[in-house]
C-alpha cells in the first residue's frame, strides 16, 4: 500500500540557518511527490513537485526538495530559514502507475516548522 | 495562478441542522474535486472524490448519506453535512484539479462548529 512518512512532528531552527523537513515514501511504481504548506486556519499552498527529471526540484519561497530514489526520500530544504516560514508542512505522494484520472494524494502526518528569531 | 475558493469560511450551527459548503475553482475548469477533513494538529483525511456530472466516490468509513456531495459543474462542488452533530465539527478543505499532472489547488478551508 502507498504511504508517506514524515518522521518529525516538529522541527525547530534559528532564523538564517538552513532547514530540512524530512519525508519518505513507499509506493508501487514511479511516484509523483508534492510538498504543501499550511498556515493557521488556512488551506494548503503548493510549494513544489517532482514528476521526473532533475532530482533537485526548486519551488516557491526559496524552498527546494531532493528526490532520492534509493532512499525513497523527498526531503524539503531551504538554505536560510525565515520566521515567516513557520507553518505546517505536508508531504504527499501520488502513484502514477494507476490508470485512473481520479488518483488520490496520500498525505503525510505533517511537520510543524518553528523558526525562532 | 489557479485559485480555489470556499464559502463560508466559518459556520456555527445547532445540532440537527444541515450545512452546505461550496467549493469553486475561480479561473479554471476542475476535472476533479476532492473534499478533505482535518482535525486539530492532524493531517488531511480524504472524504470523497467528485467528478462533474457523476456520483462522488467516498472513502471507506465516510457516510455518503451524511456528507452529500454535488458536483454540478466544472467549477462548483458542494458538500452538505446533513443533521450535523458536535462530532462533525472540523475543518473542511476542498481541492480542485485541472490536470492529471497536478496535485491540485486547495481552498482556504471551512471551519464548522456544531453546538
Amino acid at each position: 500500500a502507498q504511504s508517506v512518512a514524515q518522521p518529525e512532528d516538529q522541527v525547530n531552527v534559528a532564523e538564517g540557518n538552513p532547514l530540512t523537513v524530512k519525508c519518505t515514501y513507499s509506493v508501487s511504481g514511479n511516484p509523483y511527490l508534492f510538498w504543501y504548506v499550511q498556515y493557521p486556519n488556512r488551506g494548503l499552498q503548493f510549494l513544489l513537485k517532482y514528476i521526473t527529471g532533475d532530482n533537485l526540484v526548486k519551488g516557491s519561497y526559496g524552498f527546494e526538495a531532493e528526490f532520492n530514489k534509493s532512499q525513497t526520500s523527498f526531503h524539503l530544504k531551504k538554505p536560510s530559514a525565515l520566521v515567516s516560514d513557520s507553518a505546517l508542512y505536508f508531504c504527499a505522494v501520488r502513484d502514477i502507475g494507476v490508470m485512473d484520472s481520479s488518483y488520490k494524494l496520500i498525505f503525510g502526518s505533517g511537520t510543524r516548522l518553528l523558526v525562532r528569531p | 495562478g489557479a485559485v480555489v475558493s470556499q464559502h463560508p469560511s466559518r459556520v456555527i450551527c445547532k445540532s440537527g441542522t444541515s450545512v452546505k459548503i461550496e467549493c469553486r475553482s475561480l479561473d479554471f475548469q476542475a476535472t476533479t474535486m476532492f473534499w478533505y477533513r482535518q482535525f486539530p494538529k492532524q493531517s488531511l483525511m480524504l472524504m470523497a472524490t467528485s467528478n462533474e456530472g457523476s456520483k462522488a466516490t467516498y472513502e471507506q468509513g465516510v457516510e455518503k448519506d451524511k456528507f452529500l456531495i454535488n458536483h454540478a459543474s466544472l467549477t462548483l462542488s458542494t458538500l452538505t453535512v446533513t443533521s450535523a452533530h458536535p462530532e462533525d465539527s472540523s475543518f473542511y478543505i476542498c481541492s480542485a484539479r485541472y490536470s492529471d499532472l497536478e496535485g491540485g489547488d486547495f481552498g482556504p478551508g471551512t471551519r464548522l462548529t456544531v453546538l
